[in-house]
C-alpha cells in the first residue's frame, strides 16, 4: 500500500517542548494538506502546499506552527512551545490536483501535551 | 466557499438503507459536491463525488436535485462496518485554495 504515511502515531510531550511531525504522500501528488481534529468535531484546515509551496495558511494557525514541504516531495510540521491546547490528532492529506480531487489522508499523529 | 449543514447523528439497522441529507444553500457554479467517511482513530476516505444529478460507485451513490443546494448519500444495506462519521464537503473545482471540514454526520448501526 503506497497511502499517506504519517509518523509519528502518537507522541506525548510536556508544555514548553517543540514537536516535530512527518507526512509522506502519496508520490505523483502534488497537492499536500495539514489539518488538525479534536474530539467530536470535523478535521480543521491548518495549511496547504502546491508542490513546495505552502499556498495558504488558516488565520487560526498561529507564530508557534510552521510546515515545510522541501522538494515538494514529504512535508514536517513543527509546533514550538506546545501548549495543551495544541493536543489533538494531526491529519496530512494528498490529492493530485485541485479543489475537485479526492483527499486521501494519511492516519494521523495524536498529540499529548501534558 | 459555501457551507454546510447536516444531521448531528443518525442511527439504523443492519441491512436497512441510510439516506443522509446535506444542505448547501450558497453553493456556486463551479463547486462539486464530496462525501467522506471516517472511522475512529483513522483519516478521513473519499467515498463519493458529484456535480449534478446522480453519482453511483461500489459503496454508495450520491443524489444531487436540479437547483443543487442539497445532496443525498445514499447507502445501501448498511452493515455494522458502516458505522462511522460522514463528512458531505462543497468546494470548487482547481482554483480551490482549502477544503473546509463541517462537524459531519455520526451514522450508528445496530443489529
Amino acid at each position: 500500500d503506497t497511502g499517506v504515511s504519517q509518523n509519528p502515531r502518537h507522541k506525548i510531550t510536556k508544555r514548553g517542548q517543540n514537536v516535530t511531525f512527518r507526512c509522506d504522500p502519496i508520490s505523483e501528488h502534488n497537492r499536500l494538506y495539514w489539518y488538525r481534529q479534536t474530539l467530536g468535531q470535523g478535521p480543521e484546515f491548518l495549511t496547504y502546499f502546491q508542490n513546495e509551496a505552502q499556498l495558504e495558511k488558516s488565520r487560526l494557525l498561529s507564530d508557534r506552527f510552521s510546515a515545510e514541504r522541501p522538494k515538494g516531495s514529504f512535508s514536517t510540521l513543527e509546533i514550538q512551545r506546545t501548549e495543551q491546547g495544541d493536543s489533538a490528532m494531526y491529519l496530512c492529506a494528498s490529492s493530485l490536483g485541485g479543489g475537485d480531487r479526492p483527499l486521501h489522508f494519511g492516519n494521523g499523529t495524536r498529540l499529548t501535551v501534558t | 466557499l459555501a457551507k454546510t449543514t447536516q444531521p448531528i447523528s443518525m442511527d439504523s439497522y443492519e441491512g436497512q438503507e441510510v439516506n443522509i441529507t446535506c444542505s448547501h444553500n450558497n453553493i456556486a457554479t463551479n463547486d462539486y459536491i464530496t462525501w467522506y467517511q471516517q472511522f475512529p482513530s483513522q483519516g478521513p476516505r473519499f467515498i463519493i463525488q458529484g456535480y449534478k444529478t446522480k453519482v453511483t460507485n461500489e459503496v454508495a451513490s450520491l443524489f444531487i436535485p436540479a437547483d443543487r443546494k442539497s445532496s443525498t448519500l445514499s447507502l445501501p444495506r448498511v452493515s455494522l462496518s458502516d458505522t462511522a462519521v460522514y463528512y458531505c464537503l462543497v468546494g470548487e473545482d482547481s482554483s480551490a485554495s482549502k477544503i473546509i471540514f463541517g462537524s459531519g454526520t455520526r451514522l450508528s448501526i445496530r443489529p
